[in-house]
């Protein structure tokens, strides 16, 4: 069973970009879309967008100005940046597989990430 | 954006009773062309992330008990946990994959009469 190994820094400053890395521990990022959700108090559960092992993305219209999610197969990794962070991008940050490119089945840990000065 | 809308946001229940949980679609999910209900079920326990339970708003998880099942199609969707368990203790969640973006329920706290 594959497990995704979230990493990036827990603390980002306002007007920064965050940025997160999964990796896979097992199998490969082929022929699976791989998704990034987020979660706080006040939204709840927030789809951010997906890529697609080949290179395709959507995100969410709410952050697509801001949003860049990409794949690297040779590592085995997908990753997350989002821009000119506020607080109100304080979350817990989840990486996912999408399976049959829908659902997710398969979750990382999550990574809080603070937005502060 | 499709709203999924919870119902209750809070719900008691007593060990060994049915626990059920609705979600509301401000649009149908049901895909005609496959004719499937792109809806899902997620269970969040404190602290970890979300598991998926339920996949086609009926399919259950590899290695979910049977004791959690999903039913409904179109607009009105019902997570049932037939006989609660202790570890049944969580949050749970709907969600639509019928189009991007996709789109959670609030959740539903499940806990201990």
């Amino acid at each position: 069973q594959v497990q995704l190994q979230q990493s990036g820094p827990g603390l980002v400053k306002p007007s920064e970009t965050l940025s997160l890395t999964c990796t896979l521990s097992t199998g490969s990022l082929s022929s699976y879309y791989w998704s990034w959700i987020r979660q706080s108090p006040g939204k709840g559960l927030e789809w951010i967008g997906y890529v697609y092992y080949g290179g395709n993305t959507d995100y969410n219209p709410s952050l697509k100005s801001r949003v860049t999610i990409s794949a690297d197969t040779s590592k085995k990794q997908f990753s997350l940046k989002l821009s000119s962070v506020t607080a109100a991008d304080t979350a817990v940050y989840y990486c996912a597989r999408n399976r049959e490119g829908y659902y997710m089945d398969v979750w990382g840990k999550g990574t809080t990430v603070v937005v502060s000065s | 954006d499709i709203v999924l809308t919870q119902s209750p946001d809070s719900l008691p229940v007593s060990l060994g009773e049915r626990a059920t949980i609705n979600c509301k679609s401000s649009q149908s999910v049901l895909y005609t062309s496959n004719n499937k209900d792109h809806l899902a079920w997620y269970q969040q326990r404190p602290g970890q992330p979300p598991k998926l339970l339920i996949s086609w708003a009926s399919t259950r998880a590899s290695g979910v008990p049977d004791r959690f099942s999903g039913s409904g199609s179109g607009t009105g969707f019902t997570l049932t946990i037939s006989s609660l368990q202790a570890e049944d203790v969580a949050v749970y969640y709907c969600q639509q994959y019928y189009t991007t973006p996709y789109t959670f329920g609030q959740g539903t706290r499940l806990e201990i009469k």
